[in-house]
């Protein structure tokens, strides 16, 4: 059973506008959560984290939304840019359990149209 | 040379070949791990390093076997695959086995044939 869930595969944005990608978890226990970007022919790299005792984290064009109560999280990107195209991964923790405890989603592919 | 590095980047084996993937790390980190990502699956953890000793298994088939040298290195050795081992390995480290934040690797895209 998937504890975390990114609902949609693949998501289509024109250059410019913003982008949202949604993730669900139903494990409560989890308290910390990041967001990691893959481009092809590459590993994922970190982007950002959001801790549960916040709900919003920003860092220049990228900001994380977190609802504990619906037990969503999304990742806003504005304005979205070419550079942006790749996948999007939404991982989850419990604090405390180390990397090794990190449970992620599918990913969405996001994909930006000039 | 930065960051976390794999190789080889691709490989094919048939179901009766020995080979091995191996990873280095070049950002001091003391933890290491595996991960095996199928088509339109999530990453799945395999194994898990802090400090050159193994602290978890996932139920992984014995057909893979890991092997941590050092904090530095990481090797994943495989014998009689099945073609549904076919993925992409991503070796990951970070800071400590509590630190959540890993650092990939490009990744080895095997197929198994």
């Amino acid at each position: 059973d998937q504890q975390v869930k990114q609902n949609s595969p693949s998501l289509s944005v024109q250059e410019g506008r913003i982008s949202i990608l949604n993730c669900d978890y139903t494990n409560s226990m989890f308290d910390y959560f990041l967001w990691y970007k893959k481009y092809p022919a590459e590993g994922p790299t970190f982007l950002i984290s959001i801790s549960s005792i916040k709900d919003k984290n920003e860092d220049g064009r990228f900001t994380v939304f977190l609802n504990k109560s619906a037990k969503h999280l999304s990742l806003h990107i504005v304005p979205s840019q070419p550079g942006d195209s790749a996948v999007y991964f939404c991982a989850a923790i419990v604090a405390g359990g180390g990397a090794d405890g990190l449970t992620f989603g599918k990913g969405t592919h996001l994909i930006i149209q000039p | 040379e930065t960051g976390v590095t794999q190789t080889p980047r691709h490989l094919v084996m048939g179901m009766t070949n020995k080979k091995s993937l191996k990873c280095e790390q070049h950002l001091g980190h003391n933890a290491m791990y595996w991960y095996k990502q199928s088509a339109k699956k999530p990453l799945e953890l395999m194994f898990v390093y802090s400090l050159e000793e193994r602290v978890e298994n996932n139920s992984v088939p014995s057909r893979f076997s890991p092997e941590c040298p050092n904090s530095s290195h990481l090797f994943l050795h495989l014998h009689t695959l099945q073609p549904e081992d076919s993925a992409l390995y991503l070796c990951a480290s970070s800071r400590g086995i509590t630190n959540e934040k890993l650092f990939f690797g490009s990744g080895t895209q095997l197929s198994v044939l």
